[in-house]
Order: structure tokens, then C-alpha cells, then sequence
């Protein structure tokens, strides 16, 4: 167990439609990460935050958008959904700061869009 | 940018029996470079991490990597596979951004060890 923990495990839902993924990371970790794993695209950046600032930003669409909470949690919100976001969503965590770039991952987010 | 590639989609190998999982890296200055591993259903693992040092790193469920500057690689070994050896695994390299740092990570390779 990573201690990082997404919910939902699985979502299913049609295009058009909006959905909220959830993360909450290992304790004392102040930085979270979100990567989207599809079979054409392979692992792919989306977003990072270090307690509750957007840090990085990567291949994200601009229907996407994250934030951190004070509690150090994060949220993932998917909009106008369409049949290619279905993927397998990852968050990360990590103590943050240089020379920790351990990443530990949560199981991920089944999303299928239908 | 920096970027790491990994060269097969997919390496089989005997239990008992070496194994390589290739992977090549292209950076500006010092590479960070990374394996993880990835179980059915699961999130990804990290298993070694080459920041400077010792070119033969080794890491989790005896796993070691190879960094060999002149070739550019990052090469996965291990002496003798094991059945539940059998995952998707990913190279990495860190990507610093001003003051922050996330993963690229490659194409994955999965490795199926077979009985």
C-alpha cells in the first residue's frame, strides 16, 4: 500500500458530462502530482501541486482543471467529457523539494466514457 | 526537453534467466533517471533511482540498473527472472521546471517471464 488513495477506483459516464476524481496523499507529503495513462498515449503529465500552488503543468486540457486543498488533498475535475478521456487517471505524491522525487502512486481512476 | 524511450514493447524471458529492459535517455545536464513498475490493477512502484554515484544501482526485488553515459542508456537487469517478475515496467527521467520537478516517463515495456 502506497498510502496515496484515489476514489472512485471506477467511473463510468457519458460524453458532455462532468466528473471530480479525488486524491488523497501519503501523510507529511505537501506535493501531488496527476498523470493520465491511456493505451495510445502511454503515461502522460497532466498537472502537479506543492501545498495548494500549481506547480507544473503538462500535456493538460484546458476542459480539465486541479486543485490542492488545505488539507493537502486533491481534486481532478474532467468537463465536456468525450469518448477519448477514457484512461486510467493517476495521482502521485511526494515530500516534495529537491531530491525527492520518489513518487508514490495510488491505485488510479478507471474512467470510461460512454 | 527531457525524454526517455524505451526501445520494446514487450521482452519475453524464461524463469531463471536474465533479463534486460532497455531504456535510453536524452537530457540537458545531470540525468535523474528512474525505474517503476506497474501490477495488473495497481499504481506504479518505484524500484531504483540513478542520480550520481555508481553507475550499477540496485533497487527493490533485486533489480539493479546499468547508467552508461556514453551510450545514453539506463538498462533494467536482473541475474534470475521470476514468474511475478511479470509487470509493465517504466523508465523515467526527472524534468525540473524553476523550482519544481515532476516525471517524464516512457512507453512502458512489459515483461512476461514465463514458467
Amino acid at each position: 500500500d502506497s498510502g496515496v488513495t484515489q476514489t472512485p477506483k471506477h467511473l463510468i459516464t457519458a460524453t458532455g458530462q462532468r466528473v471530480t476524481l479525488r486524491c488523497s496523499p501519503r501523510s507529511g507529503d505537501l506535493s501531488v502530482y496527476w498523470y493520465q495513462q491511456s493505451l495510445d498515449q502511454g503515461l502522460q503529465f497532466l498537472i502537479q501541486y506543492y501545498n495548494g500552488e500549481e506547480r507544473a503543468k503538462g500535456n493538460i486540457l484546458e476542459r480539465f482543471s486541479a486543485q490542492q486543498f488545505p488539507d493537502l488533498h486533491s481534486e481532478l475535475n474532467l468537463s465536456s467529457l468525450e469518448l477519448g478521456d477514457s484512461a486510467l487517471y493517476f495521482c502521485a505524491s511526494s515530500v516534495g523539494g529537491r531530491n525527492n522525487e520518489k513518487l508514490f502512486f495510488g491505485s488510479g481512476t478507471q474512467l470510461s466514457v460512454l | 526537453a527531457q525524454s526517455v524511450a524505451q526501445p520494446e514493447d514487450q521482452v519475453n524471458v524464461a524463469e531463471g534467466n536474465p533479463l534486460t529492459v532497455k531504456c535510453t535517455y536524452s537530457v540537458s545536464g545531470n540525468p535523474y533517471l528512474f525505474w517503476y513498475v506497474q501490477y495488473p490493477n495497481r499504481g506504479l512502484q518505484f524500484l531504483l533511482k540513478y542520480i550520481t554515484g555508481d553507475n550499477l544501482v540496485k533497487g527493490s526485488y533485486g533489480f539493479e540498473a546499468e547508467f552508461n553515459k556514453s551510450q545514453t542508456s539506463f538498462h533494467l537487469k536482473k541475474p534470475s527472472a521470476l514468474v511475478s517478475d511479470s509487470a509493465l515496467y517504466f523508465c523515467a527521467v526527472r524534468d525540473m521546471d524553476g523550482g519544481s520537478y515532476k516525471l517524464i516517463f516512457g512507453s512502458g515495456t512489459r515483461l512476461l517471464v514465463r514458467p
